[in-house]
């Protein structure tokens, strides 16, 4: 398996604009998770995903952004519209279960500039 | 709550230097404990795992020691390389939560 795919790598884009990143995960895998990484404020779980369904959403900044996982391997998280404070590395990550030895397997990451 | 406290970085080393970087953690119940590290433009990948009192955890000459007694999960190398500079995450899980992460310790080995 190629892993946990994201796509873009990078994203630079104007203020007021859309972006929407994309997430692929290790194919049978039954979590997945969306994560914010900056130098102030680290690693913040955003939302996440079990059988497709959102669980726990209680991350998500603000309204302005959304994530949909659509089927069991693709999900995309949406900003609308982007702010510079928006700028940050976005991760995947997914697992098989989520018990005590579970390991999660995180992409590349989506280096988002707002400029 | 539960809650994990790494040592602030960045920690800069020698080359072939010894390596501990502290992680203490708060938890309700018996929570299993993680190591991950980050090297530079990649995500994060998971170094070692314990998942109750005692259990150590090894991997690539990294070790860490599950202490129920002092709530504490240290990373240590004996001899780092500089290929070893990334930054590093504790984290924990009680039960079926989600993972609870440590702030990140960046790691730089001198040659």
């Amino acid at each position: 398996d190629a892993g946990v795919i994201q796509s873009p790598r990078h994203e630079v884009t104007e203020m007021g604009q859309e972006v929407t990143l994309r997430c692929k995960p290790i194919s049978g895998h039954d979590y997945l998770f969306w994560y914010r990484q900056t130098m102030m404020r680290g690693l913040e779980l955003l939302i996440y995903f079990n059988n497709n369904v959102p669980i726990d959403d209680s991350g998500m900044p603000e309204d302005r952004f959304s994530a949909k996982m659509p089927n069991a391997s693709f999900s995309t998280l949406k900003i609308q519209p982007s702010e510079p404070r928006d700028s940050a590395v976005y991760f995947c990550a997914s697992s098989l279960g989520q018990g005590a030895l579970t390991e999660a397997f995180f992409g590349q990451g989506t280096r988002l500039t707002v400029v | 709550g539960n809650s994990v406290t790494q040592m602030e970085g960045p920690v800069t080393l020698s080359e072939e230097a010894f390596l501990t970087i502290n992680c203490t953690y708060t938890a309700t119940g018996y929570p299993s404990l993680f190591w991950y590290v980050q090297y530079p433009g990649e995500g994060l990948q998971l170094l070692l795992k314990a998942t109750k009192a005692d259990d150590k955890g090894s991997n690539k000459g990294f070790e860490a020691t599950y202490r129920k007694e002092t709530t504490s999960f240290h990373l240590e190398k004996g001899s780092v390389q500089v290929s070893d500079s990334a930054v590093y995450f504790c984290a924990l899980r009680v039960s079926n939560y989600q993972l609870i992460w440590g702030a990140g310790t960046k790691l730089i080995i001198k040659p």
